[in-house]
Parts: structure tokens; C-alpha cells; sequence
């Protein structure tokens, strides 16, 4: 079954450090999004990204960071100026076009961020 | 954010018994409903939908009900294995290809 990686599973930085995540997501699929999960707490909505472009953010999602699809399989997620409330488990996701009706999102088994 | 809401952290079922998660929600505009499963040290997989024009969906084993009147929705499992005993995300949407906004989850462990 088709699924989504990301890559590093583990990535430790020390605050101030810019940081990249990286994400391949599943080929046909024509949406990506990015999700955190700060420890202890719910799973939060970052940035969803569509045709070249964002097509919806959250408030978390500010001048610090960024998201590229650089080739035609990768999609990454850059952190610039880390900070020590980075840390947290950041999930990719992918899904199809809500063209086929509703499409559920597919995750990545995450990357864990520590900021030192 | 309370949008969507899981109030039991965690359940326990007798190996073959019924599961039952539930999970509120209070945005009406909310038109799609996913849970998902999630083992430690791996992603959310996704388990079963269903959008706000049903009742009810049904997948194998898992079956989800919707009562928009009530903003709830639960999700069944009949009949539970061990291989179940996992974490259970309810997420919610104002359509396909939205954010989704996440309940806090419910670890159920399967006794046997």
C-alpha cells in the first residue's frame, strides 16, 4: 500500500538553527499538509499546500516558517531561527483531490524535532 | 481549542467485546468526520470517514455513527481484537481537503 515518508525520523537542533523536514507524499495525491504535535498535547494544523501554493495556514503558521515542493516528488516544511517550543512531532500528510468526493489524509510516521 | 472534543483519555474491552469511542464536536460547519489510529512511534492511520449527509458508515469490523443534532459520533468496533489496543484520534473538517482539527484521543486497550 502506496504510503506517506518522511525524513529524518529524529532531528536535534540547537535553538536559533534553521531546520528542514522532509516529506515525500503519496504520488497521485495532489494536496499535502503539515501537522505538529507538541507533547502531551492535541495534534495542531500547520499549513496545507495545493497546486504550487498554500492553500490554507494557521495562525502557528507565521514568518518563521516555510514549505516548498521542490521536485516532483518531495514536499518540505523549513523552520528558520528554531526555538526551544519547536520541539514537537511533526507530521506530513497527503490526499487526493476532493474532485473523487471526500478524501482522507494519509499520514507519515512523523519527524521528532528537539531544540536544544 | 475545544472544537472537537474526545472526554474519555482511555478505554478498556474484553478481547471480543464491543468497542465504543466517542467524540463531540461543537462547529456546526463541519461537514466530515475521520478517525484514525495511531501506535506509538508511528503515524496516524486512517481508519474510517463519514461525511455530514450520512448516519452511518461501515468498514470490516468498524462502523462510525453521526448524530448531527447532537454534534456526536462514535466509532464500534465489533468485534475488538488485541491487535486494536491503540490510541484513537476523532478529526473533523469543513470539507475534503481542509485542516483537520484533532480531538485529544482515546487509548483503548483490549484485554484478553
Amino acid at each position: 500500500e502506496p504510503e506517506v515518508t518522511q525524513t529524518p525520523s529524529h532531528q536535534v537542533t540547537q535553538m536559533g538553527q534553521e531546520v528542514i523536514l522532509r516529506c515525500v507524499p503519496i504520488s497521485n495525491h495532489l494536496y499535502f499538509y503539515w501537522y505538529r504535535q507538541i507533547l502531551g498535547q492535541k495534534v495542531e494544523f500547520l499549513v496545507s499546500f495545493y497546486n504550487n501554493e498554500i492553500s490554507e495556514k494557521s495562525e502557528i503558521f507565521d514568518d518563521q516558517f516555510s514549505v516548498e515542493r521542490p521536485d516532483g516528488s518531495n514536499f518540505t516544511l523549513k523552520i528558520r531561527s528554531t526555538k526551544l517550543e519547536d520541539s514537537a512531532m511533526y507530521f506530513c500528510a497527503s490526499s487526493e483531490d476532493r474532485g473523487q468526493g471526500h478524501q482522507p489524509q494519509h499520514f507519515g510516521d512523523g519527524t521528532r524535532l528537539s531544540i536544544l | 481549542d475545544q472544537q472537537v472534543k474526545q472526554n474519555s483519555p482511555s478505554l478498556s474491552v474484553q478481547e471480543g467485546r464491543i468497542s465504543i469511542l466517542n467524540c463531540d464536536y461543537t462547529n456546526s460547519m463541519f461537514d466530515y468526520f475521520l478517525w484514525y489510529k495511531k501506535y506509538p512511534a508511528e503515524g496516524p492511520t486512517f481508519l474510517i470517514s463519514i461525511s455530514s449527509i450520512k448516519d452511518k458508515n461501515e468498514d470490516g469490523r468498524f462502523t462510525v455513527f453521526l448524530n448531527k443534532s447532537a454534534k456526536h459520533l462514535s466509532l464500534h468496533i465489533v468485534p475488538s481484537q488485541p491487535g486494536d489496543s491503540a490510541v484513537y484520534f476523532c478529526a473533523a473538517s469543513k470539507g475534503s481537503n481542509y485542516q483537520l482539527i484533532w480531538g485529544a484521543g482515546t487509548k483503548l486497550i483490549i484485554k484478553p
